[in-house]
């Protein structure tokens, strides 16, 4: 699986959007981006994932570069409760592989 | 979304004992399930990968004597520390495989 590099922390006021950033420049052919989140003390939770084309769901939105060598994650209007490390994770999970978990990023929403 | 739940949450045993830790894909099936460890401060470990009616697969590293794995049915999968020692404690998070991989609230260990 490839590796991803995350920064390690990240600020964002309440309100406003939070944009994840992560490289992937050894990402093959048919590895899918994914991103997951876990708030202290919890399991993670799952929250979007994409091949190539930039994708949107409830809980966030994913943007993956053409050369597919980066993504960002964007969460639009950030509240106290989104508060988490992020990971990024590049996998071939649905042909069967693992998730293997980085460091992530340490979002903290302030007020 | 999918349920996968993790018992007990939080588990203190004595050095010397074993302690089995049990997760459930409550409304689903999950042929494979993962067990993770996590140490404070770090990012999540894969210990191994369980898969229903065979033998789970160890990642490198992982003593698959000590951490013993059984996935006897599709909606069940137990891990048992055996031996547990100090070095041992630390959070223990199991998740299960749909379209996309569900997560346990996770299960603390604290071995004294």
């Amino acid at each position: 699986d490839a590796k991803t590099t995350q920064p390690p922390s990240m600020d964002c006021a309440e309100g406003r959007a939070a944009n994840l950033p992560c490289n992937h420049s050894t990402i093959s052919g048919n590895e899918y981006v994914y991103w997951y989140r876990q708030i202290h003390s919890q399991g993670p939770q799952y929250i979007i994932h994409g091949l190539k084309n930039n994708e949107t769901n409830e809980m966030a939105s994913l943007i993956i570069t053409e050369d597919r060598k980066s993504s960002t994650l964007i969460l639009p209007h950030a509240t106290l409760r989104d508060t988490a490390v992020y990971y990024c994770i590049v996998s071939q999970y649905n042909q069967g592989g693992k998730l293997i978990f980085g460091q992530g990023t340490e979002l903290s929403v302030k007020p | 979304g999918a349920v996968v739940s993790q018992h007990p949450s939080w588990v203190i045993c004595k050095s010397g004992t074993s302690v089995k830790i049990e997760c459930r894909s409550l409304d689903f099936q999950a042929t494979t399930m993962f067990w993770y460890r996590q140490f404070p401060k770090q990012s999540l470990m894969l210990m191994a990968t369980s898969n229903e009616g065979s033998k789970a697969t160890y990642e490198q590293g992982v003593e698959k004597d000590k951490f013993l794995i059984n996935h006897a049915s599709l909606t069940l999968s137990t891990l048992t520390v055996t031996s547990a020692h100090p070095e041992d404690s630390s959070f223990y998070i199991c998740s299960a495989r749909k379209e996309e991989q569900y997560f346990g609230p996770g299960t603390r260990l604290t071995v004294t």
